[in-house]
């Protein structure tokens, strides 16, 4: 199994230009999420997915689009980067059963380090 | 927001000893998870333990749970080099959609 996988690992944008980060899980998740990590900030959620069809807001979502078409994929979209949005970006996704019983456990992608110029 | 603090920042430590890492939380929680992340690497989900328990073990893992101070702790007995790594706590405060991540641990165990 692959897990999640997230593509590309590095990429150097320049403000203004668009891009969309990829995130691949093959465990039959449910849940999927997006966050960033910056340096003393810990890591922030940006949006998240309870199914095909369904995606909502996290703590930081300006900026950024999400859409979720199939239960396997959930791309993060940045329309216009700026500078702020240089970070490290985590996809993890989870059982959405395991919510339906109180926990929900992430299964975590390597990580997308971006630099906007 | 962030809904978890780890304490301390940072511990670097002998191999072999003990190592302790706190979290505090704001909010009521129906459980609360420690995660570890290798420089470079994704989160790797460590523990669960949820509201009703007030100590879990794994291995050389301990967690507790206070929930009445809004507060866990992680023990990692007999520490290794391998174990070199940020240690997070993540809550559930509000939602389990949005689990929210605390700060970090910086853990530096020396051979």
């Amino acid at each position: 199994n692959a897990g999640v996988t997230q593509t590309p690992k590095f990429q150097v944008l320049k403000t203004g230009q668009s891009m969309t980060l990829q995130c691949a899980q093959d465990m039959n998740h449910e849940y999927m999420s997006w966050y960033r990590q910056d340096p003393g900030m810990g890591l922030r959620l940006i949006h998240y997915s309870v199914g095909a069809g369904i995606t909502d807001q996290g703590e930081v979502p300006n900026g950024y689009n999400v859409s979720r078409s199939t239960t396997e994929d959930f791309p993060l979209r940045l329309l216009s980067a700026a500078p702020s949005q240089t970070s490290v970006y985590f996809c993890a996704s989870s059982y959405l059963r395991g919510l339906r019983t109180g926990a929900n456990v992430l299964t975590f992608g390597a990580g997308s380090r971006l630099t906007v110029l | 927001s962030q809904q978890g603090e780890e304490d301390p920042q940072a511990l670097s430590i002998q191999e072999g000893e003990n190592a302790t890492m706190n979290c505090s939380y704001k909010t009521s929680i129906n459980n609360l998870q420690w995660y570890r992340q290798n420089s470079g690497r994704g989160l790797v989900h460590l523990i669960l333990i949820r509201s009703n328990e007030r100590e879990k073990h794994s291995g050389r893992l301990r967690v507790t749970l206070d929930t009445s101070k809004k507060s866990s702790s992680l023990l990692i007995t007999a520490s290794r080099a391998a174990d070199t790594a940020s240690y997070f706590c993540a809550t559930d405060g509000g939602s389990n959609y949005k689990l929210t991540f605390g700060k970090g641990t910086l853990l530096t165990v020396n051979p």
